[in-house]
């Protein structure tokens, strides 16, 4: 079976470019979720939807990023501009509702670096 | 202070060691809790949940004190395979089940 799908898997780019990263979650998820892994931070949840629609987004950065979901099977981040400071690993995860296993699935995320 | 807190290691021990991870939560709110794993460079895998009680998977053992706050992983006859970063996860009451992630402990097991 297929699982969480992102793309692209390593970007470069310079300062003030957009960055758009994709994810398609596991079929039947009915939870997706934006997560950002920093070494100084660790994991932090940026954005999670429930049947395609944002539940929270406190832990979006600041206007830069913007997040959407257009359809079940398909989310993208935004970040315009970027700063060096957004370079991080992005990870999508998605989940089943009304399953009390606190397993996410992961994709293998999307190595930002922004120069 | 952060939600959830771990030593960040690294853990260096030889193989067959028995090593053991803490992690404390602030929330007394807490509802459930979990123990993932990441390998270098890969993405984060649920490795097992932590209930009241206690329990194992094979030469793992998670315990969890309210009281206290704490979630342990103890991790018996170890392997170079089990060389890894250990997250530790909580979930809140009220928060639609969102996963809060602590920060890791890296394990190097050595030959």
């Amino acid at each position: 079976d297929a699982g969480v799908i992102q793309s692209p898997r390593h970007e470069v780019t310079e300062m003030g470019q957009e960055v758009t990263l994709r994810c398609k979650p596991i079929s039947g998820h009915d939870y997706l979720f934006w997560y950002r892994q920093t070494m100084m931070r660790g994991l932090e949840l940026l954005i999670y939807f429930n049947n395609n629609v944002p539940i929270d987004d406190s832990g979006m950065p600041e206007d830069r990023f913007s997040a959407k979901m257009p359809n079940a099977s398909f989310s993208t981040l935004k970040i315009q501009p970027s700063e060096p400071r957004d370079s991080a690993v992005y990870f999508c995860a998605s989940r089943l509702a009304g399953k009390n296993t606190g397993e996410l699935f992961f994709g293998e995320g999307s190595r930002l670096t922004v120069l | 202070r952060k939600e959830v807190e771990q030593d960040p290691g690294p853990f260096n021990v030889p193989e067959g060691a028995t090593v053991a991870f803490n992690c404390t939560y602030s929330n007394s709110a807490s509802q459930s809790f979990f123990w993932y794993r990441q390998d270098c460079r890969k993405e984060p895998k649920l490795l097992m949940s932590v209930y009241s009680s206690g329990n194992e998977d094979g030469r793992f053992t998670a315990q969890l004190n309210r009281a206290s706050q704490y979630i342990s992983l103890l991790i018996r006859d170890s392997k170079l395979s089990d060389s890894a970063t250990y997250l530790c996860v909580v979930t809140v009451s009220g928060s639609a089940r969102q996963l809060t992630f602590g920060s890791g402990t890296q394990l190097t097991v050595l030959p």
